[in-house]
């Protein structure tokens, strides 16, 4: 069974720009979560997807935006990039969200510069 | 939102001793607890965790413990080895899963 996988693996982006990543779920899992992964701050929840539908959001700008399509696959979109997006974006999907066990992509690694 | 907060952020241990992670969380409604093991580079895995319906639950070496009255459960790491060494997180989770800042642990031979 393939894991999260998440595309591209990494990307430098000028302040600015607009960026887009591609999370593709463990096949059978229909929720999604992002999370953006900074030194000192943890995992922090940016939103949650399931069956296309927003459910959860966390404390992020509007520039953080995502999608989740039918085949569950989703993308999450950063627009007018700041030097302060710079970080590992992850991942995670698991069968209903929630709490069920959420299995982590490998994660995109954004620079902006 | 649920709130986690870990302690502490840094942690060094001998080789063989016992390690603990605690973690504290806001809202009453988190019904489940996991853990979380991040090795330098890698995604985090899941190593354990807990449903609100039980006081604690052991794997091999790995020990968690929840107290739901006092929202608050612990992560306990016996015989500690050196590959043991990584960063490890906590979360709480309602509809979502909310994460602490992680812990840094150090295992020295």
């Amino acid at each position: 069974k393939a894991g999260v996988t998440q595309t591209p693996r990494y990307l430098i982006k000028t302040r600015g720009q607009q960026v887009t990543l591609s999370c593709s779920p463990i096949s059978g899992h229909r929720s999604v979560s992002w999370y953006q992964q900074t030194p000192g701050q943890g995992l922090q929840f940016l939103f949650e997807y399931f069956s296309e539908t927003q459910r959860n959001k966390g404390n992020f700008p509007g520039r953080f935006s995502g999608r989740q399509f039918s085949n569950s696959r989703s993308e999450m979109n950063v627009s007018t990039l700041e030097l302060g997006d710079s970080a590992l974006y992850l991942c995670a999907s698991s069968w209903a969200g929630g709490n069920t066990e959420a299995f982590f992509g490998q994660g995109t690694r954004l620079t902006v510069v | 939102g649920e709130n986690v907060e870990q302690h502490p952020s840094t942690l060094s241990v001998q080789e063989g001793d016992s390690a603990v992670i605690k973690c504290t969380y806001s809202d009453s409604a988190s019904n489940y607890f996991p853990w979380y093991k991040q090795e330098l580079g890698k995604r985090p895995q899941l190593i354990i965790d807990i449903r609100s319906n039980v006081g604690e639950k052991k794997d091999q070496r790995i020990a968690v413990t929840l107290n739901k009255t006092a929202k608050h459960f612990s992560l306990h790491i016996t015989e500690t080895q050196p590959e043991d060494s990584a960063v490890y997180f906590c979360a709480a989770s309602g509809y979502a899963l909310n994460f602490g800042k992680g812990t840094s642990l150090l295992v020295t031979p």
